[in-house]
């Protein structure tokens, strides 16, 4: 069935760093991809998606790129903040199922 | 618009009581989901609504669970008799149609402490 597998966390870094939080994907057809932020406390809230190969997502600063010949859909942002701190979450939804697929979710530590 | 409502914000119960949470939609939304999230297995799916009718509930642990929509804007999800192993964050999200479900709209959560 289909899957969503994402670097495990937490992952730390330091104010301005360079983010990259890695989400590859199986599925069967051409599936749309998100990512979902947590704050804490709070609920998750869609960040970006993508719906078809090469299409890059983007959203307060933070861009992904649906890559298919790699199964891909990285998170990538060029400068962190610290209210960038949160648990991200890579999700599809494949073909007919209305049901979104989750991945287990990445912590993110921002150090001012 | 409020965004999905749930509630209560929390809840501490004890073993063996009978335990309601409570969500109201986004208005005009059409599907509802219930999602379950604990550190162990993270966010799970637990039953989802279209137009008020269960579509796929297999992610409902056992009997104790049940969720019933009446109506558009209000949906509950009852355990009965509550576990501590029910412990756990629980969310309502609302998504709507031509959209479909990609974009969920997720309530605050309602935190379930079982003693």
């Amino acid at each position: 069935g289909d899957s969503v597998t994402q670097m495990e966390g937490p992952v730390t870094l330091s104010e301005e760093a360079f983010l990259t939080i890695n989400c590859t994907y199986t599925a069967t057809g051409y599936p749309s991809l998100f990512w979902y932020v947590q704050y804490p406390g709070e609920g998750l809230q869609l960040l970006l998606k993508a719906t078809k190969a090469d299409d890059k997502g983007s959203n307060k600063g933070f861009e992904a790129t649906y890559r298919k010949e790699t199964t891909s859909f990285h998170l990538e942002k060029g400068s962190v903040q610290v209210s960038d701190s949160a648990v991200y979450f890579c999700a599809l939804r494949g073909g007919s199922n209305y049901q979104l697929i989750w991945g287990a979710g990445t912590k993110l530590i921002i150090k001012p | 618009d409020a965004g999905v409502i749930q509630s209560p914000r929390h809840e501490v119960t004890e073993m063996g009581q009978e335990v309601t949470l409570r969500c109201k939609p986004i208005s005009g939304h059409d599907y509802l989901f219930w999602y379950r999230q604990t550190m162990m297995r993270g966010l799970e799916l637990l039953i989802y609504f279209n137009n008020n009718v269960p579509i796929d509930d297999s992610g409902m642990p056992e009997d104790r669970f049940s969720a019933k929509m009446p109506n558009a804007s209000f949906s509950t999800l009852k355990i009965q008799p509550s576990e501590p192993r029910d412990s756990a964050v629980y969310f309502c999200a609302s998504s709507s149609t031509p959209g479909g479900t990609d974009t969920q709209y997720f309530g605050p959560g309602t935190r379930l402490t079982v003693l």
